[in-house]
C-alpha cells in the first residue's frame, strides 16, 4: 500500500538555525499538507499546497515558514530561524483530490527538537 | 467548520465492541464526517468516513443518523493494539481539499 514518508524521523537543532523537513507524498496525489503537534496537544493545521502554490495557511504559518515542491516527488517545510516553541512533531499529509470527500494520508512525522 | 464533541476517554476490554459517539450539531450540508486514529508518536491514520446512514470497512463501522448531528464509530472486538486516540472530524470538501481541524479526540484504553 502506498504511503507518505518523512525524513528525518528526528531532528535536533539549535535555536536560530534553519531546518528543512522532507516529505515524499503518495505518488499520484495532488494536494499536500503540513500539520504539527506539540507534545500532549492537538494536531494543528499549518498549510495546504496545490499546483505549486499555497492554497491555505494558518496563523501559525508565519514568515519563518515556507514550503516547496522542488521536484516531482518531494515536499519540504523550511523553518528559517527556529524557536524553542517550534519543538513539535511535524506531519506531512497528501490527498488525491478526487472527492468528495478528500481523504488525507499522513506520514509518520518528524520530531523536531529545538535547544 | 462544525465543532465536534466527543468523550475525552474510554476504557474497554479485549474482545468487546467499542462505540465512540461524536456530536456535531452545526454540521453543514456539504460536510463529511471522518474518523482518524493516532498512536503515540505516529501520524494520524484514516479509519473511515461517511456522509449519512452507515458505512462499513474492514476496520470499523460508522453510523450516522438522518439528522447528521452525531455519528458513532464502532470498533468490533477490540484488541490491545486498538489502544489509541480517536478523532472525529467534520470537514467541508471545497473542490479538491479540506483543512482538517483536530480536536482533543477520545483516548481509548483497551485492557486485557
Amino acid at each position: 500500500e502506498p504511503e507518505v514518508t518523512q525524513t528525518p524521523s528526528h531532528q535536533v537543532t539549535q535555536m536560530g538555525q534553519e531546518v528543512i523537513l522532507r516529505c515524499v507524498p503518495i505518488s499520484n496525489h495532488l494536494y499536500f499538507y503540513w500539520y504539527r503537534q506539540i507534545l500532549g496537544q492537538k494536531v494543528e493545521f499549518l498549510v495546504s499546497f496545490y499546483n505549486n502554490e499555497i492554497s491555505e495557511k494558518s496563523e501559525i504559518f508565519d514568515d519563518q515558514f515556507s514550503v516547496e515542491r522542488p521536484d516531482g516527488s518531494n515536499f519540504t517545510l523550511k523553518i528559517r530561524s527556529t524557536k524553542l516553541e517550534d519543538s513539535a512533531m511535524y506531519f506531512c499529509a497528501s490527498s488525491d483530490g478526487t472527492g468528495p470527500p478528500d481523504t488525507q494520508y499522513f506520514g509518520p512525522g518528524t520530531r523536531l527538537t529545538v535547544l | 467548520l462544525a465543532k465536534t464533541t466527543q468523550p475525552i476517554s474510554m476504557d474497554s476490554y479485549e474482545g468487546q465492541e467499542v462505540n465512540i459517539t461524536c456530536s456535531h450539531n452545526n454540521i453543514a450540508t456539504n460536510d463529511y464526517i471522518t474518523w482518524y486514529q493516532q498512536f503515540p508518536s505516529q501520524g494520524p491514520r484514516f479509519i473511515i468516513q461517511g456522509y449519512k446512514t452507515k458505512v462499513t470497512n474492514e476496520v470499523a463501522s460508522l453510523f450516522i443518523p438522518a439528522d447528521r448531528k452525531s455519528s458513532t464509530l464502532s470498533l468490533p472486538r477490540v484488541s490491545l493494539s486498538d489502544t489509541a486516540v480517536y478523532y472525529c472530524l467534520v470537514a467541508l470538501y471545497s473542490g479538491g481539499y479540506n483543512k482538517l481541524i483536530f480536536g482533543a479526540g477520545t483516548r481509548l484504553a483497551v485492557h486485557p
